[in-house]
């Protein structure tokens, strides 16, 4: 089992929709990340988080410690929010755990 | 400046071949990371620079050799690469090596032959 897990992996969805990735991990974390990286490979990152809620713009991420668990929603969706998100962990030792992705296709 | 730039974007090399990869940001980072990334896999650390001094190597072959020459600098010395080692290489900075905000490049699409 990997030790960060998101869901789902693909997610395809019309313009304007509530839209929520999901992130899990089973190890001790500093802080977890969320990145979105567009097709061509540029990374960019979203947010960085170690309690509660950050909000930015139509973006806002969670983190409940003591569940082990992580979300991102997207508020009324965009074509230009297609792309694939990535969660990753920074472990109490130090290490920079990612997920697998989750590939976002919204259609206008 | 909140950005951090890499060349080549593009490298076409032979297995004989020795090249270099380039990372650059001037946001006064003193943590910069390299990264590998295979076609639809999520990235994979390679080497972390925390102030100029490399501070973790995760088992990356002795053909990849990282060098942090200033504190706005990071390249990654390749030679001897095999055809497997073709991937989207990343660099990213932080303010620190702690658990901060990670910025990235664009990556240089290296194709090993």
């Amino acid at each position: 089992k990997n030790e960060v897990e998101q869901s789902p992996q693909n997610l395809t969805a019309q313009e304007g929709e509530f839209i929520t990735i999901n992130c899990s991990y089973s190890v001790g974390i500093s802080a977890l990340h969320w990145l979105q990286q567009h097709p061509g490979g540029g990374i960019v990152s979203l947010f960085m988080l170690s309690s509660g809620k950050k909000k930015h713009g139509r973006l806002i991420a969670t983190i409940n410690i003591q569940e082990k668990h992580s979300s991102l929603h997207i508020t009324a969706s965009h074509p230009r929010d297609s792309a694939v998100y990535i969660c990753a962990v920074r472990t109490s030792y130090g290490k920079l755990t990612f997920g697998q992705g989750t590939i976002l296709t919204v259609h206008p | 400046d909140t950005e951090v730039t890499q060349t080549p974007k593009h490298l076409v090399m032979g297995m004989t071949n020795k090249k270099s990869l380039k990372c650059e940001q001037h946001m006064g980072h003193r943590a910069m990371y390299w990264y590998k990334q295979k076609a639809k896999k999520p990235p994979e650390l390679m080497f972390v620079y925390s102030y100029e001094k490399l501070s973790i190597n995760e088992s990356v072959p002795s053909r990849f050799s990282p060098e942090c020459p200033n504190s706005s600098l990071l390249n990654l010395h390749l030679h001897a690469l095999q055809p497997e080692d073709s991937a989207l290489y990343l660099c990213a900075s932080s303010k620190t090596s702690l658990a901060e905000t990670q910025y990235f490049g664009p990556g240089t699409r290296l194709l090993v032959l």
